[in-house]
């Protein structure tokens, strides 16, 4: 099994729609997560951490669910310019940061 | 500006010519990573450094070494490129205590 799985998509959505995101890891000692964002082309730049209460910034909510052992984020009013690869990462002790493959975002007009 | 800087952003060579891609970072950041991204593939991870004069192998390190000799630098050496590592390459830093990783812009490799 991976390490960090995601569905690759791609999630083509009309503007104004709510995407939801999940991510699975493999590791259950893991203790940090995160949500990256990248642009075609571009560096992968942190959209969010993830916490255990979960959390939220503006449209964007983030949760953890541990006992199964996955994350989500959540995008409401989706707009044209949320249009990216959504990677999900995961830090285990002291090691690496672990990426997933990422999910693609299309906003369509 | 706190940012991670890589040269050159694109490179074209031939096969079996040593190439170096240069990596710096202005944060004083202890991890440095290399890795490179292909379609498919996602991000996947070359060496990474913990400190000055530590590196480790990350997931794919065939065919590359690096050295950290200093804090702010981490170049990434490949000593006979060969077609197959032809990608998009990237520097990152993070520090220890933070988590947040910041990417270089990226380096274009075409080896032909």
């Amino acid at each position: 099994r991976k390490e960090v799985e995601q569905d690759p998509g791609p999630f083509n959505v009309p503007e104004g729609a709510t995407v939801a995101f999940n991510c699975t890891y493999s590791n259950s000692a893991s203790q940090s997560f995160f949500w990256y964002r990248q642009d075609c082309r571009k560096e992968p730049k942190l959209l969010m951490s993830v916490y255990s209460s979960g959390n939220e910034d503006g449209r964007f909510t983030a949760q953890l669910n541990r006992a199964s052992q996955y994350i989500s984020l959540l995008i409401r009013d989706s707009k044209l310019s949320d249009s990216a690869t959504y990677l999900c990462v995961v830090l285990s002790g002291n090691t690496p940061l672990v990426f997933g493959k990422g999910t693609r975002l299309s906003v369509i007009a | 500006e706190a940012q991670v800087t890589q040269n050159p952003r694109y490179l074209i060579t031939v096969t079996g010519k040593k190439l170096t891609v240069t990596c710096s970072q202005n944060m004083n950041h202890e991890y440095m990573s290399w890795y490179r991204q292909d379609p498919g593939l996602g991000l996947r991870q070359i060496y990474y450094s913990m400190n000055v004069e530590v590196t480790d192998k990350g997931d794919v390190p065939e065919g590359y070494k690096v050295s950290r000799k200093e804090k702010r630098n981490f170049p990434l050496i490949l000593e006979s490129p060969s077609p197959n590592q032809t990608s998009l390459y990237f520097c990152a830093s993070r520090d220890r205590e933070s988590y947040e990783q910041y990417f270089g812009p990226g380096t274009r490799l075409t080896v032909t």
